[in-house]
């Protein structure tokens, strides 16, 4: 396996308070990227980030915040959770940006009430 | 926008048959076609990329192939195994960092 990391595995928190999730990789790849999964929708792209401090938006981004200050840590902020992203969060990384397989983390099951 | 279809939605076979899972995908302007099996619970594990330019990709008992012309991928599975089952999904590259995903085949292979 890859060596990524996701914490929290589980998480339930309640509407309107902020939850950060966090990604750690040992593969020092250069690119990371944040998924959700949800029934029906497949997996979408939040953010990513390309190096450390530099991020981007994915098709999916609005109320989710990012920061990379290192290399093996990549985390993904819900600033004001709502029951709208109750989802699977996965974690992913790639040597290089194109032609290089994304290897994901194990995921990150979180619940807004 | 890239669309990339997974057919068909579900998929239950016996042990030992031979097996095709299919994808499309709408822009024939891609990079690379991905192919990932997840297991309940568990993360996305990569099997197989196959670039714009190759045709084909085989690991083991997988192999996978290309036509981009038509939009179309297959994943070819030889001799199933009940240790196949999981659900599999592919994934088109059209740019940097810009990787579309279908919502997947669920494979059950029963003893």
């Amino acid at each position: 396996d890859a060596g990524i990391t996701q914490s929290p595995r589980h998480k339930v928190t309640e509407t309107g308070t902020p939850v950060t999730l966090r990604c750690h990789q040992t593969e020092n790849h250069r690119y990371m990227y944040w998924y959700r999964q949800d029934p029906g929708h497949g997996l979408r792209l939040i953010h990513y980030s390309y190096g450390v401090k530099d991020t981007d938006k994915g098709e999916v981004s609005d109320g989710y915040s990012v920061s990379r200050s290192k290399t093996e840590d990549f985390l993904l902020t819900l600033e004001s959770a709502t029951s709208s992203q109750t989802s699977v969060y996965f974690c992913a990384i790639q040597e290089s940006n194109l032609n290089s397989p994304l290897h994901f983390g194990n995921g990150t099951r979180l619940t807004v009430t | 926008k890239q669309e990339v279809t997974q057919i068909p939605a579900a998929l239950s076979v016996p042990e030992g048959e031979n097996l095709v899972l299919n994808c499309s995908f709408t822009d024939s302007a891609i990079y690379n076609l991905q192919w990932f099996r997840q297991d309940p619970g568990k993360g996305l594990t990569s099997l197989l990329l196959i670039q714009s330019s190759q045709r084909e990709q085989t690991s083991g008992r997988l192999n996978a192939s290309l036509d981009k012309s038509s939009g179309r991928s297959t994943l070819y599975i030889a001799a199933s195994q009940p240790g196949d089952s999981a659900t599999y999904l592919c994934a088109v590259e059209s740019g940097y960092s810009t990787l579309t995903f279908g919502k997947g085949t669920m494979l059950l292979v029963s003893p």
